[in-house]
C-alpha cells in the first residue's frame, strides 16, 4: 500500500518568507510526528499527533513554528519568518498507534533551504 | 535527559566482512530500542527493534540485543554486502514519551567489493 508522502520534496525560499510543508500519512494511522534533520545529525523530534491533537509540541524550537492536523490525516508544519539556521530536511512519521514499541513509518522528508 | 550514542563513521569494510556498530543510550526505565537505516536517496525505514531487556531483535541477517546492564544496543551482522552500504540510525522511545523517538547521529557504513 502507499506509504508517507511528504511535499514538496524540496523548497527552496527566501530568509524572512513564510513556508507550509505537507505529510500525507498511511491511511488509518492515527500518530503523527514530524522531525527535523540536520546534515549529518539524527533526527530530532519536533512535535506529536494523536487524532487531530498535538499531544506534545515540545520540540519545536521556537514559536515561528507552527502544525497543524485539522481532519486527523494529513498535516501541515509551517513556518513563520524563515531564517537560515531552518534549513534541514523535515520528516514526517505515522503509526497504527502509539503503544510500546509501535513501529513508525517515514516519509522521504522535504528538502528546505533558506537562502 | 534520554539520549543514545552511537559510534561515529565511516565505518568502511570489505564485502562479507563482520560488522558491529557500537550503541549506547541514557533513559529512565525501560526504553524501546531501534535501528533504522537510510539507503542512499531512500528514507528511513526500520530496521529492527526491541522492546525488553534481553529481547534480540533480527532482521535481513542483522542482529542487535537489548542489554540492560550496559545500557546497549549493539548492531551486529556476520557477513556484508555492498548492498547494505548505507546510514544507520540507533535510536530510543522513552516509556510514557508517545513513543517519540531519539536519535543518535548516524554511522554511514560503506562495504567494498
Amino acid at each position: 500500500g502507499a506509504g508517507v508522502s511528504q511535499t514538496p520534496s524540496n523548497k527552496v525560499t527566501e530568509k524572512g518568507k513564510y513556508v507550509e510543508l505537507r505529510c500525507d500519512p498511511i491511511s488509518g494511522h492515527t500518530a503523527l510526528y514530524w522531525y527535523r534533520q540536520s546534515l549529518g545529525q539524527g533526527p530530532e523530534f519536533l512535535i506529536y499527533f494523536q487524532g487531530t491533537g498535538a499531544a506534545d509540541d515540545s520540540g519545536l524550537p521556537n514559536d515561528r513554528f507552527f502544525a497543524v492536523r485539522p481532519e486527523g490525516s494529513v498535516s501541515t508544519l509551517k513556518i513563520q519568518r524563515t531564517e537560515r539556521g531552518d534549513s534541514a530536511v523535515y520528516l514526517c512519521a505515522s503509526s497504527f498507534g502509539s503503544g510500546r514499541g509501535e513501529t513508525q513509518y517515514f516519509g522521504p522528508g522535504t528538502r528546505l533551504l533558506v537562502l | 535527559g534520554d539520549s543514545v550514542t552511537q559510534m561515529e563513521g565511516p565505518v568502511t569494510l570489505s564485502e562479507e566482512a563482520f560488522l558491529t556498530i557500537n550503541c549506547t543510550y541514557t533513559a529512565t526505565g525501560y526504553p524501546s530500542l531501534f535501528w533504522y537505516v537510510q539507503y542512499p536517496g531512500e528514507g528511513l525505514q526500520l530496521l529492527l527493534k526491541a522492546t525488553k531487556a534481553d529481547d534480540k531483535g533480527s532482521n535481513k541477517g542483522f542482529e542487535a540485543t537489548y542489554r540492560k546492564e550496559t545500557t546497549s544496543f549493539h548492531l551486529e551482522k556476520g557477513s556484508v554486502q555492498v548492498s547494505d552500504s548505507a546510514v544507520y540510525f540507533c535510536a530510543l522511545s522513552a516509556p510514557g514519551g508517545y513513543n517519540k523517538l531519539i536519535f543518535g547521529a548516524g554511522t554511514r557504513l560503506a562495504v567494498h567489493p
